[in-house]
């Protein structure tokens, strides 16, 4: 058990159409952090959640929104839905943010897109 | 621009043989180094991490990675591999110093132990 769940774990869209991921984070942590991984890839961070703000963003488009709720779950948006944002979405979650970035992040299972 | 590097992206090994796995960076200054594993249908998993101090950190099931800053390295090593260590692994990095959380990933190194 991560610790950190996710929904929905598949979903199938169409080009042009949007998406709404969801995930809570493990009991404990306040933070939010998404990746996209696509086939073969690592991970690529997408942005941060901390207090209901986005704290760090990745080289993303604008496409790409997220939020995060005051019991800490967090919701990632795709707006415009392209195949290449077909990949395994990831959600972690860690304690409270620190700047140095000195902590750990427990990772959920995915949710993964394939956009046709 | 910052990047980690992994250098094998498939390595198959016979059980009890030694692992070693690459890992570079291209970070200057303060960083923050983990390997993460994914056994296959689960979620990626921490091995170990290095923040600061010994440079030669020990995680789970028997992994050492150490952390060589000369040469930008955080090589993952076992003496002795089990069947079980099937997986992807990764290396990450986290650039410290007003970079949150953010991790950057390598592409993963694939590695499969026969019996």
């Amino acid at each position: 058990d991560a610790g950190v769940t996710q929904s929905p774990t598949h979903l199938i869209k169409t080009r042009g159409q949007q998406v709404t991921l969801r995930c809570s984070p493990k009991s404990g942590h306040d933070t939010v952090s998404w990746y996209q991984q696509a086939l073969g890839q690592g991970p690529q961070f997408i942005f941060q959640y901390y207090e209901e703000e986005e704290r760090q963003r990745g080289n993303f488009p604008d496409r790409f929104s997220g939020h995060q709720f005051p019991n800490y779950s967090s919701e990632l948006n795709v707006n415009a839905l392209l195949l290449g944002d077909s990949a395994l979405y990831l959600c972690a979650s860690s304690p409270t943010f620190r700047a140095s970035g000195a902590n750990v992040l427990t990772f959920g299972a995915g949710s993964r897109l394939t956009v046709l | 621009a910052q990047s980690v590097s992994q250098h094998n992206h498939h390595v198959i090994l016979s059980e009890a043989a030694s692992l070693e796995l690459g890992c570079n960076y291209s970070y200057g200054g303060t960083v923050n180094l983990f390997w993460y594993v994914q056994y296959p249908g689960q979620h990626l998993q921490l091995l170990l991490k290095y923040f600061s101090g010994d440079p030669l950190v020990k995680g789970i099931k028997g992994f050492e990675a150490e952390f060589i800053k000369s040469k930008f390295s955080f090589n993952l090593r076992k003496p002795s591999v089990q069947w079980s260590d099937t997986a992807e692994y990764f290396c990450a990095v986290n650039a410290g110093s007003n970079s949150g959380y953010a991790l950057n990933f390598g592409k993963g190194t694939s590695l499969l132990v026969t019996p």
